[in-house]
């Protein structure tokens, strides 16, 4: 079993649609990270979390620390934010290197 | 500062030649990380700098590997008689604290032929 799984692997949505991803971990961490990967590989980080909750624009990331679990949720998807959303730890006995999930593939259509 | 830039963006090469990739970090970051992905998969740690210092190095990197980044600022991996296994993305990523905002390069895309 993987340290950090992700939910779903695949994902299309309508524009506007909510849309949910969901990362379960195994391990104790000092972080999370939700990333996002386009076609030809650039990846950019989009929160750091270690309690609670973040918002940035159409970004919303969320983490229960008790239930090793975290999500991101998009509101109002746009096309725009078709890519690849990984989940990465900082797992307890490293603070530096990630560990990460096999990333969720998002397609919206207009 | 225009982030961290990665060089080559794509190398193809011969099995059993050798490679050699750059990664300029952002010049504020002291630490620097070096990642390998590969298709369907998330990326996978290589080794990490802090500084000149290289402080981790993945027992993924054979013999065949070594990263060096002299005076704390780039910093390169070298893959010595390329394997069609090491057909990879080559992922660099910088960041000034530890658990920090980390900031990617575009990556190498490394093919073995």
């Amino acid at each position: 079993k993987n340290e950090v799984e992700q939910s779903p692997q695949n994902l299309t949505a309508q524009e506007g649609e909510f849309i949910t991803i969901n990362c379960s971990y195994s391990v104790g961490i000092s972080a999370l990270h939700w990333l996002q990967q386009h076609p030809g590989g650039g990846i950019v980080s989009l929160f750091m979390l270690s309690s609670g909750k973040k918002k940035h624009g159409r970004l919303i990331a969320t983490i229960n620390i008790q239930e090793k679990h975290s999500s991101l949720h998009i509101t109002a998807s746009h096309p725009r934010d078709s890519a690849v959303y990984i989940c990465a730890v900082n797992s307890g006995g490293s603070n530096y290197k990630l560990t990460f999930g096999k990333g969720t593939l998002l397609t919206v259509n207009p | 500062d225009t982030g961290v830039s990665q060089d080559p963006r794509h190398k193809i090469t011969k099995r059993g030649q050798n490679v050699t990739f750059r990664c300029d970090p952002i010049s504020e970051h002291n630490r620097l990380y070096w990642y390998r992905q590969t298709l369907g998969q998330g990326p996978e740690f290589l080794t990490y700098f802090q500084n000149e210092a290289q402080l981790e190095k993945s027992r993924l990197l054979s013999d065949r590997f070594s990263a060096e980044r002299p005076k704390g600022s780039f910093s390169t991996l070298e893959i010595q008689r390329t394997e069609q296994g090491d057909s990879a993305m080559y992922l660099c990523a910088s960041s000034l604290k530890d658990p920090g905002g980390y900031t990617f390069g575009s990556g190498t895309r490394l093919t073995v032929v």
